[in-house]
């Protein structure tokens, strides 16, 4: 079945510093990938998807480049702020799954002034 | 602009009771969602449904019962509670497959 695997938390940085986030995918055909981003206290909300292989997502100045060969899809942000404080989870949708979504267990970023 | 709201926002039950959890949404969306967020498990799907009166199992359906008589609406019951359903449930709903899900703020649940 399906499944999505990301690089175990928390994370900590420093204000302005580079973060990535790892996440590699098991699924058959050519699923398509999200990152959603989880703020305290609230629901999830759609940080940016791509749907075929070398696509990259961007948002907020997060991105994510569709791996296909190494079935990945890593989050980056060249420069964090105290505000992109949140949990992140890695997801994707199956070609045979219609909108239903594999989670990762999610990545938790702590970023400190 | 409601979007897709959740009530109650936090429930404290005994175990063996009945608790039905509310989610509506305004947006006419096809699709909605029942998630459980635990530590360590990310987010698991309980139920889905991709329109009224068709709903379908998912990940972890078991002992809870869900029912769609109206587009908006996607309660989600526990017949018979057990301290494994603590948990923060969400729903979500979405137009159309796949991916773009909105969630709602969350339920939070304790069973004593």
């Amino acid at each position: 079945g399906n499944s999505v695997t990301q690089m175990e938390g928390p994370v900590t940085l420093s204000e302005e510093a580079f973060l990535t986030i790892n996440c590699t995918y098991t699924a058959t055909g050519y699923p398509s990938l999200f990152w959603y981003v989880q703020y305290p206290g609230e629901g999830l909300q759609l940080l940016l998807k791509a749907t075929k292989a070398d696509d990259k997502g961007s948002n907020k100045g997060f991105e994510a480049t569709y791996r296909k060969e190494t079935t990945s899809f890593h989050l980056e942000k060249g420069s964090v702020q105290v505000s992109d404080s949140a949990v992140y989870f890695c997801a994707l949708s199956g070609e045979t799954s219609g909108s239903r979504l594999t989670f990762g267990e999610g990545t938790q970023l702590t970023v400190n002034p | 602009d409601a979007g897709i709201t959740q009530s109650p926002r936090y429930k404290i039950t005994e175990t063996g009771r009945q608790v039905t959890l509310m989610c509506h949404q305004t947006w006419s969306h096809s699709y909605m969602f029942w998630y459980r967020q635990d530590l360590g498990h990310g987010l698991r799907l309980i139920y889905y449904s991709a329109a009224a009166d068709i709903t379908d199992k998912g990940e972890v359906p078991d002992g809870y019962v869900v029912s769609r008589s109206k587009t908006e609406n996607f309660p989600l019951t526990l017949e018979s509670a057990t301290r494994s359903q603590t948990s923060v449930y969400f729903c979500a709903s979405s137009l159309q497959g796949p991916g773009t899900q909105y969630f709602g703020p969350g339920t939070r649940l304790l069973v004593l």
